[in-house]
């Protein structure tokens, strides 16, 4: 069974980090993309990054470029995203969720793991 | 960026009644080289992740009600529930994947009327 487990959600405050962990299960994880997807409280779904299976590409929206970092380890079946400079504009529930080849659809999502930037 | 847009924000319909949800694109996402549209729709629960219901714009995902079905190419997508059913309350999602940049509809919330 495909499996995502989002970790790493917390209370951070302004201008603070926090890292996200997402560890699959129950595919070949070194051959599918991953993203982070981001879902503000009552709000819609935003694509927040990509990257490509092997780790060589990398691709962000505009509003966290510069501020955070996704990065994965195959040999342990993980996706990750560092995120640095946080503000209220990034409390949210974080997605991890893959696709199996650039030009394709997410066919599985994790639970989500809930972001919250306060003071 | 592509920009996605979605109509109506809202939609209440009868059970066994038809709904349908409109998705724009702000240019095409149809690729010339295979002749398939990046696009695809999602369901949403409340406390739930999105689930995938239609890729390609109009292929339906492994499990997924036949009550459902997309259609549209270019930059105008529909997603259809020909009978709708208590179960089918959620909000829906457009997505184009012909970028690498993704972006998703601002999303149609479905109720029973």
């Amino acid at each position: 069974e495909v499996q995502m487990v989002e970790s790493g959600g917390g209370l951070v405050q302004p201008g603070g980090s926090l890292r996200l962990s997402c560890a699959a299960s129950g595919f070949t994880f070194s051959s599918y993309w991953m993203s982070w997807v981001r879902q503000a409280p009552g709000k819609g779904l935003e694509w927040v990054v990509n990257i490509k299976y092997d780790g060589s590409e990398k691709y962000y929206v505009d509003s966290v470029k510069g501020r955070f970092t996704i990065s994965r380890d195959n040999a342990k079946n993980s996706v990750y995203l560092q995120m640095n400079s946080l503000r209220g504009e990034d409390t949210a529930v974080y997605y991890c969720a893959r696709f199996l080849s650039s030009g394709s659809y997410y066919d599985h999502w994790g639970q989500g793991t809930l972001v919250t930037v306060s003071s | 960026d592509i920009v996605m847009t979605q109509s109506p924000d809202s939609l209440a319909v009868s059970l066994g009644e038809r709904a349908t949800i409109n998705c724009k694109s702000s240019q095409s996402v149809l690729s010339r080289s295979n002749n398939q549209n990046y696009l695809a729709w999602y369901q949403q629960k409340p406390g739930q992740p999105p689930k995938l219901l239609i890729y390609w714009a109009s292929t339906r995902e492994s499990g997924v009600p036949d009550r459902f079905s997309g259609s549209g190419s270019g930059t105008d997508f529909t997603l259809t529930i020909s009978s709708l059913q208590a179960e089918d309350v959620a909000v829906y999602y457009c997505q184009q994947y012909y970028s690498t940049s993704f972006t998703f509809g601002p999303g149609t919330k479905v109720d029973i009327k």
